[in-house]
C-alpha cells in the first residue's frame, strides 16, 4: 500500500512568495494532520481534521497559513506570504481513527525562504 | 515545563549493548504513548506504542510505561549501528479530546561498532 504522499519535497521559494504544500493521506484514514519541524521548536502540530473538517488550528502561527481539505483524499497548507522564519520541514501524517491511534507520517517537505 | 520530556543526548552505547531511551510527560490525561525513530533528514517512523501501564515487547524493542510516574521508556537490545538516530516520544489523549500528538525533542542515540 502507498504510504503518505507529500509534494514537494523541497520547496526554495523568495520572501513574500505564497508557498502551496500538497498531502495525499493513506487511503481510509480519516485523520489528517499537518506538522512541523525545526531545530529550535521541534515537531509540532499545526493543524489536524477528521473526515476533511478541521478540528485543532491552535498551532497555525499566524494568519498567512491556511489549511484545506477538500476531500478524504487530498489537503493542502498554504503560507502567503512567506517569511524567512517559515523555513523548516513539513510533515503531514494521517491515521485511521476507528481502528487505532498510530500516525503514519509522510516524507516531508523541506521548505527554505530566502 | 515542557509537556513531553526527553534528554538530547547523544546516548552512546557499543554495539551488541541495551540502549535505555527516557521520556517524562505532564498531562495526566495522556492515554496513548508512541516511540517515533527518525533518521538524519528523513521522517518520524513509528516503531512502538503502548497504551497501558507494564512492558510490551516488539522484536528487539521493549518499551515501558508507567502512568503513575508519568513515565515512558524504551529498551534497544543489542544495539546495532544502524539505530543510531533520534528516538522521539509522543503522547495523545484520544479518547477525551486531542488526537494530535506532542513530542519530546529527541533523543539522539549513537551506537559504536
Amino acid at each position: 500500500d502507498a504510504g503518505v504522499i507529500q509534494s514537494p519535497r523541497h520547496e526554495v521559494t523568495e520572501m513574500g512568495q505564497e508557498v502551496t504544500l500538497r498531502c495525499k493521506p493513506i487511503s481510509g484514514h480519516d485523520y489528517l494532520f499537518w506538522y512541523r519541524q525545526t531545530m529550535m521548536r521541534g515537531l509540532e502540530l499545526l493543524i489536524y481534521f477528521n473526515n476533511n473538517v478541521p478540528i485543532d488550528d491552535s498551532g497555525m502561527p499566524e494568519d498567512r497559513f491556511s489549511a484545506k481539505m477538500p476531500n478524504a483524499s487530498f489537503s493542502t497548507l498554504k503560507i502567503q506570504p512567506s517569511e524567512p522564519r517559515d523555513s523548516a520541514v513539513y510533515f503531514c501524517a494521517s491515521k485511521m481513527g476507528a481502528k487505532g491511534y498510530e500516525q503514519y507520517f509522510g516524507p516531508g517537505t523541506r521548505l527554505t525562504v530566502t | 515545563q515542557k509537556e513531553v520530556e526527553q534528554n538530547s543526548g547523544p546516548l552512546s552505547v557499543p554495539e551488541g549493548a541495551i540502549a535505555s531511551l527516557n521520556c517524562t510527560y505532564s498531562d495526566r490525561g495522556s492515554q496513548s504513548f508512541f516511540w517515533y525513530r527518525q533518521y538524519s533528514g528523513k521522517s518520524p517512523e513509528l516503531i512502538m506504542s503502548i497504551y497501558s501501564n507494564g512492558d510490551k515487547e516488539d522484536g528487539r524493542f521493549t518499551a515501558q510505561l508507567n502512568k503513575a510516574s508519568q513515565y515512558v521508556s524504551l529498551l534497544i537490545r543489542d544495539s546495532q549501528p544502524s539505530d543510531s538516530a533520534t528516538y522521539l516520544c509522543a503522547v495523545s489523549k484520544e479518547d477525551t479530546g486531542r488526537r494530535a500528538l506532542t513530542f519530546g525533542s529527541g533523543t539522539r542515540l549513537q551506537v559504536q561498532p
